[in-house]
């Protein structure tokens, strides 16, 4: 099974391009990369989704490296409103295999 | 508003109580899962449900029972549980078969407490 490992918290401030990390040196060839953000009393929410090389969409960027082994997501320009817990899922893309790895979560806190 | 609706949103029970968590998903989506979130801890994957047939069972023991009896709605039943067991409960559902290139729509969670 494909572990991720992500920091456990990160501090930063308004106006600022946040990049989190994760780790999955176990990933699988038909595995994707996807990050979820989640806010206090809710459940987790889907940011972005990326297979191999950049991906960006309205809200953020998601870099993964050729050997796949690690993935970054960046916030760019971020808000307080982006305070909250950010996770790494590493899962295969077959429609018969339920192995979902998430991560613990990054903490992020952002200050004004 | 995800769609994703559950309930009660909070549960305090005894170890000898049964009750059981609902889920509904408004959405159309043909996938449902149960993941149980313990602080500090990854979400750990309970569940799956694709087209109401359970397709994913983690090793969870048999005081949680899950039920399917359409693709909208989705029940845990609990009896019998320990305190270790106390934990937010979340209830997510995709679209197509449920897989990890799925993308997850969840609902709020229940704040389950076991005394």
């Amino acid at each position: 099974l494909a572990k991720t490992t992500q920091p456990i918290s990160m501090d930063s401030y308004e106006g600022q391009e946040v990049n989190i990390t994760c780790s999955h040196n176990n990933i699988a060839t038909n595995d994707y990369i996807t990050w979820y953000q989640q806010f206090p009393s809710q459940g987790p929410r889907f940011i972005i989704q990326g297979y191999k090389t950049k991906v960006t969409n309205e809200v953020a960027s998601l870099f993964i490296p050729a050997d796949r082994k690690s993935s970054t997501l960046s916030l760019p320009r971020v808000s307080l409103s982006d305070t909250a817990v950010y996770y790494c899922l590493v899962g295969d893309g077959g429609d018969s295999n339920y192995q979902l790895i998430w991560g613990a979560g990054t903490k992020l806190i952002i200050k004004p | 508003e995800t769609g994703v609706t559950q309930t009660p949103r909070h549960l305090v029970m005894g170890m000898t109580n049964k009750k059981s968590l609902k889920c509904e998903q408004h959405l159309g989506h043909n996938a449902m899962y149960w993941y149980k979130q313990s602080a500090k801890k990854p979400l750990e994957l309970m569940f799956v449900y694709s087209l109401e047939e359970r397709v994913e069972n983690n090793s969870v023991p048999s005081r949680f029972s899950p039920e399917c009896p359409n693709s909208s709605h989705l029940f845990l039943h609990l009896h019998t549980l320990q305190p270790e067991d106390s934990a937010l409960y979340l209830c997510a559902s995709s679209l197509l078969k449920g897989a990890g290139r799925d993308t997850q729509y969840f609902g709020p969670g229940t704040r389950l407490t076991v005394l």
